[in-house]
């Protein structure tokens, strides 16, 4: 079976940009979410999905933003990139909520 | 505010030996605690997980311990060996009414060989 998928894999943009990142749950898993994990610490939860509604948000700014699509897939988009916004984003996939699977990760380095 | 503190940062152990690695927490809402294997570039991978109503859980050489009311858990790698070498976050969530998982900062673990 697929676990979860990530796309892209990595992805380099200048300040200012915006950026839209992908995921693809593990099939029947109905809940997605969201981490961020800069270099040397541990990932930070952004968003969680359930059946196409938010379930939480974490401390993030406005500039971040998600939804979740009838097939359970998910985007992670970003708004006026900053320097501090580059890390790994990772997208984690369960079918309730509490034992998540993680996917490899998109890079995004913005310079 | 980190709600999961980890412990240490870093450790090197040699081939067979055993890793030790802590974390302790402040929220007693918390009821269910996974351990997470990460390699460079990789995403994490689930390595075990416990709730509270037990104290220890073993799975293979790996075993989590867990100290309800000094809100600690720890997980033992046992006959440790290289290809153990990662980075190992443990974390903690409110199952069923939050699933937000809440990570300590990673322990970066070599075995020498």
């Amino acid at each position: 079976d697929a676990g979860v998928t990530q796309s892209p894999t990595h992805l380099i943009k200048t300040r200012g940009q915006h950026v839209t990142l992908r995921c693809s749950p593990i099939s029947g898993h109905k809940s997605v979410s969201w981490y961020q994990q800069v270099l040397g610490q541990g990932p930070q939860f952004i968003f969680q999905y359930y059946e196409k509604e938010e379930r939480g948000r974490g401390n993030f700014p406005d500039r971040f933003s998600a939804r979740q699509f009838p097939n359970y897939s998910s985007e992670l988009n970003v708004n006026a990139l900053l320097l501090g916004d580059s890390a790994l984003y990772l997208c984690a996939s369960s079918s309730r909520g509490d034992t998540q699977y993680f996917g490899p990760g998109t890079r995004l380095t913005v310079l | 505010q980190q709600q999961v503190k980890q412990s240490p940062q870093s450790l090197i152990v040699q081939k067979g030996g055993i890793s030790i690695i802590n974390c302790a927490y402040e929220n007693t809402a918390f009821d269910y605690f996974p351990w997470y294997q990460q390699f460079p570039g990789k995403g994490p991978a689930l390595l075990i997980a416990i709730r509270p109503d037990v104290s220890e859980k073993k799975e293979g050489r790996f075993t989590i311990s867990f100290n309800k009311s000094a809100k600690q858990f720890s997980l033992h790698i046992m006959d440790s060996q290289p290809g153990d070498s990662a980075t190992y976050f443990c974390a903690a969530s409110m199952g069923s009414n939050d699933y937000k998982l809440s990570f300590g900062a990673g322990t970066t673990v070599t075995v020498r060989a």
